[in-house]
C-alpha cells in the first residue's frame, strides 16, 4: 500500500499565484522527499526534508514537515506556466531500502 | 553522463508474449528500482535491487521477474504479458544509504499489451 497520499489530486491556478500541495503519510520516517514529473517525462527530485527539520526552502519552493501530524506540504510561490506538472511525495519503506510514492497532485498553471 | 537510460521507450505486445525492459545507469549507484505508473495510481514499486546479484519484491511484483547481473544494469522481464500490464514503466537508481538519498529516474518505457 502507498505510504504517502497527496491532496488535492488536482489544482488549477493562475500565473503569479501560490500553489500548496499536502502529503500525509502513515508510519514514522527518516525523511520525506518531493518530486516533480512533467508530462511524458521521468520524475525529478525537488527537495528532501529530514525528520528533525520543520521547514526547508529551495528557490521558490518551501517544504514543511509536521511529524506529529504525519504530514508535509509543498508551497510553490509565484507560480509560472512552467511549473505545470505532477508533484509527488515519497518516503522510505520500513527497511530503508525503497522509496514509496503517493498518487500525486497535478498542478496546472495558466497564463 | 547519460544518467539512467531505459530501452525500449515504446513497445506493443500481444497477450502471452514475453519481453525484457533494460535499465542502465552510469552513476555507479548501488540501488536500482522498477516502478509502474498508471492513471490515478501514482507510482507503484515492482521490484528493486540493493546491489549486484540481489533483488527484492516491491508492492506489485506478480507477473514480473528481474535480474541484476551487472551493477549498472537492471532488467525487468514479463514472461507472459497480460493487458493489465499495460503501463508506463520507470527505472530509477540511487546511491547506497539506509533511508536516505534521492532517486534518479529514466524517461520511462511505455508498454501496451493487446
Amino acid at each position: 500500500s502507498q505510504q504517502g497520499e497527496e491532496d488535492p489530486q488536482a489544482l488549477s491556478i493562475q500565473e503569479g499565484e501560490n500553489a500548496t500541495m499536502n502529503c500525509s503519510y502513515k508510519t514514522s520516517i527518516n525523511n520525506l522527499q518531493w518530486y516533480r514529473q512533467n508530462s511524458g517525462r521521468g520524475l525529478v527530485h525537488l527537495i528532501l526534508i529530514r525528520s528533525n527539520e520543520r521547514e526547508k526552502h529551495s528557490g521558490r519552493l518551501r517544504v514543511t514537515l509536521d511529524t506529529s501530524k504525519k504530514s508535509s506540504s509543498l508551497l510553490i510561490t509565484a507560480s509560472r506556466a512552467a511549473d505545470t506538472a505532477s508533484y509527488f511525495c515519497a518516503t522510505f519503506n520500513q527497511a530503508g531500502t525503497a522509496l514509496i510514492f503517493g498518487k500525486g497532485t497535478t498542478l496546472s498553471v495558466s497564463s | 553522463n547519460a544518467g539512467v537510460t531505459q530501452t525500449p521507450k515504446f513497445r506493443v505486445l500481444k497477450t502471452g508474449q514475453s519481453m525484457t525492459l533494460l535499465c542502465a545507469q552510469d552513476m555507479n549507484h548501488e540501488y536500482m528500482y522498477w516502478y509502474r505508473q498508471d492513471p490515478g495510481m501514482g507510482l507503484r514499486l515492482i521490484h528493486y535491487s540493493v546491489g549486484e546479484g540481489t533483488t527484492a519484491k516491491g508492492e506489485v511484483p506478480d507477473g514480473y521477474n528481474v535480474s541484476r547481473l551487472k551493477k549498472q544494469n537492471f532488467l525487468l522481464g514479463l514472461e507472459s504479458a497480460a493487458p493489465s500490464q499495460t503501463s508506463v514503466y520507470f527505472c530509477a537508481s540511487r546511491y547506497k544509504g539506509w533511508g536516505t538519498g534521492e532517486l534518479f529516474f529514466g524517461e520511462g518505457s511505455r508498454l501496451t499489451v493487446l
